[in-house]
């Protein structure tokens, strides 16, 4: 089966530009979850959506952020005007129950 | 607030060598441990959990909650077990996980 999908690999954007990161769920995964790993730090939580709700949006940095997951099928994270501390590389995960989560390749963004 | 400590940020050793990383972790609660891993162009997989108690590729983990630990063990290292591991948990009635900053394990020849 195809894994989690996250488009694209690299972005490379100028401050104060838009981004948007788009993620592919494995099929029938319920459960999508966004993290990022800012360079020299943890990967931390951002949000989870559990269909097409959010489940926990406790990790969402600001208002910049802005995930949806319409239909409960992809989900896309846009970031608003993107900043420099935005820069790092965004893990998406699903799970079918939510035990194991299982991750995508992630999008490296780099905001110059 | 709920922690993971992988005090390591990298570990060196010698192809069969004994081989652990560190994982410890500050949560008041009952969490459920993990270790994933990242190899090389590959992305982050999941290597164990404390609940299923199992083996995999010769890597233990024991959870030991008096000392709050989880620490990833192998008796004897090889060269393709070079990569980047994160110890991880995740809380009673959450599903988010909390991620250590990662251990580098490179393994010589």
């Amino acid at each position: 089966e195809a894994g989690v999908t996250q488009f694209p690999s690299h972005s490379v954007i100028e401050k104060g530009q838009t981004v948007t990161l788009r993620c592919d769920p494995i099929s029938g995964h319920d459960n999508l979850y966004w993290y990022r790993r800012v360079m020299g730090k943890e990967i931390k939580f951002l949000l989870h959506f559990v269909k097409e709700s959010k489940q926990d949006e406790s990790g969402m940095p600001n208002n910049r952020f802005l995930a949806e997951r319409t239909g409960g099928t992809y989900s896309t994270l846009k970031v608003q005007p993107a900043e420099l501390e935005d820069s790092g590389v965004y893990f998406c995960a699903s799970s079918l129950n939510g035990n194991i989560q299982y991750f995508g390749a992630g999008t490296r963004l780099s905001v110059l | 607030a709920q922690r993971v400590t992988q005090p390591e940020k990298l570990l060196s050793v010698f192809k069969g060598a004994p081989v652990e990383l560190k994982c410890n972790y500050s949560y008041s609660g009952s969490p459920e441990l993990f270790w994933y891993v990242q190899y090389s162009r590959q992305r982050l997989q999941l290597l164990l959990r404390h609940i299923s108690r199992e083996s995999i590729k010769g890597f233990t983990a024991d959870l030991n909650k008096g000392e709050t630990s989880f620490h990833l063990k192998k008796p004897f290292a090889q060269e393709e077990d070079s990569a980047m591991y994160y110890c991880a948990l995740s809380l009673t009635g959450f599903q988010k996980l909390v991620f250590g900053t990662g251990t580098r394990l490179l393994v010589s020849p």
